[in-house]
């Protein structure tokens, strides 16, 4: 079966303008995360979808972000009025149940110039 | 609020050497798992311990979940070209996200 997928792979876009950021996850995962990648850093949390449950939006870090998932199927991740250090690969992960291995994506590599 | 402490942050060793890296928290995890991530891809899942005490293999790869829960370590075998990544551990967070270390970044030279 296929993997998660993410899109666009690659994004570059201008500074102020706005981004959305697509995942696909594995079909029957019930929980979905994004996470953000720094150059050279480790994964920082951003959000957590479990279900038909409200969101995990604790790991946002700012109210430029914004996610939705729809069901149980695909998400999109949108930063609004992008600033140069939201420059940074964008990851997403599902997983059948919570607390169970996560699957990730390719990630988008996001470029603000 | 939970951390993961990776060392070293950098290795770079020649085939055939042995390493460990390290994965430390001041807080209790009740599971920890370890990632290999390749550049321009996701990490991608090794192993989960859950167990403290516990001990898994993998090939040439050892996992050990220290006794308190607290820490883990990765020793590789006469390591590969094959086993450069960024390795990561995470813990599970108390929201259900996955908490991770920064990573050790492996460079094996043939």
């Amino acid at each position: 079966g296929a993997g998660v997928s993410q899109s666009p792979s690659n994004k570059v876009t201008e500074k102020g303008k706005d981004v959305e950021l697509r995942c696909d996850p594995i079909s029957g995962h019930t929980a979905l995360y994004w996470y953000r990648q720094r150059l050279g850093q480790g994964l920082e949390f951003l959000i957590y979808f479990q279900g038909n449950s409200a969101p995990d939006k604790s790991g946002l870090p700012s109210d430029r972000f914004s996610a939705e998932r729809t069901g149980e199927s695909v998400s999109t991740l949108t930063i609004q009025r992008t600033q140069q250090e939201d420059s940074a690969v964008y990851l997403c992960a599902s997983s059948l149940r919570r607390y169970n291995e996560q699957f990730f994506g390719p990630g988008t590599r996001l470029t603000v110039l | 609020t939970q951390l993961l402490e990776q060392s070293p942050q950098f290795l770079s060793i020649q085939e055939g050497e042995n390493l460990t890296v390290y994965c430390n928290s001041s807080s209790v995890f009740s599971s920890l798992q370890w990632y290999r991530q390749e550049p321009g891809e996701g990490p991608v899942l090794l192993v989960t311990v859950v167990t403290g005490g516990e001990v898994k293999k993998l090939k040439r790869l050892t996992f050990q979940f220290g006794d308190a829960r607290k820490d883990s370590s990765l020793h590789i075998t006469a390591a590969q070209p094959g086993d450069t990544g960024l390795y990561l551990c995470a813990g599970g967070g108390s929201q259900g996200n996955l908490i991770f270390g920064k990573g050790t970044k492996l460079s094996v030279k043939p």
